[in-house]
């Protein structure tokens, strides 16, 4: 069974632009989640979709924002980007909406912010 | 809210030679309990979980850790380190009532020595 797929897996943008990546999870899950991981504040979840809706959100600005397709496959968008948005994005996937799921991670979308 | 804590930033074992990684978490009652390993340009591998049940669980890769109620710890140990083994270990937990996604200790970056 294919992994977590992410695209692009680099991307570099500039101050003030917008992003928007993409995730295709595990065939079968119905869960995605995001993380931002940087050096100085480690791994942070941003939002998790199930069956279409946000079911859960992480301390961000609302600057971050994602949605998921009928298909499981996810996108989160950064309009106006900072230079403190420059991480890698991670995105994980899990059968169903229960805590003692495994969530299984992609290998993410590294995003530098000139 | 739950937390993680790894203490060690970074630690440097000899080939050959047996590690324990610690990780202590917060929480009210028993968590659902993760270690993650992330090679360089990577996302997360799952190494092990522990849910309930017996508190030695065996992973992948010849990792074990045990859980200690107790301490509120979820070490994780291997008897031999072989050199592929460098790279940065996470912990995380999962809240086991309501809803709840997976926080992360800082991690634990191993370097492996000839």
């Amino acid at each position: 069974k294919a992994g977590v797929t992410q695209t692009p897996r680099y991307l570099i943008k500039t101050r003030g632009q917008q992003v928007t990546l993409s995730c295709s999870p595990i065939s079968g899950h119905r869960s995605v989640s995001w993380y931002q991981q940087t050096p100085g504040q480690g791994l942070q979840f941003l939002f998790e979709y199930f069956s279409e809706t946000q079911r859960n959100k992480g301390n961000f600005p609302g600057r971050f924002s994602g949605r998921q397709f009928s298909n499981s496959r996810s996108e989160m968008n950064v309009s106006t980007l900072e230079l403190g948005d420059s991480a890698l994005y991670l995105c994980a996937s899990r059968r169903e909406l229960a805590n003692q799921e495994t969530q299984y991670f992609g290998p993410g979308t590294r995003l530098l912010v000139l | 809210a739950q937390s993680v804590t790894q203490p060690d930033i970074h630690i440097t074992v000899s080939e050959g030679a047996s590690l324990e990684l610690r990780c202590n978490y917060s929480y009210g009652a028993t968590p659902y309990l993760f270690w993650y390993v992330q090679s360089p340009g990577q996302g997360l591998q799952l190494l092990l979980k522990y849910f309930s049940g017996d508190t030695l669980v065996q992973g992948i890769k010849g990792f074990e850790a045990e859980f200690k109620r107790s301490q509120s710890s979820f070490n994780l140990r291997k008897p031999s380190v072989h050199w592929s083994d460098a790279a940065e270990y996470f912990c995380a937990v999962v809240a086991n009532s309501g809803y709840s996604t997976l926080t992360f200790g800082k991690g634990t970056m191993l370097l492996v020595s000839p």
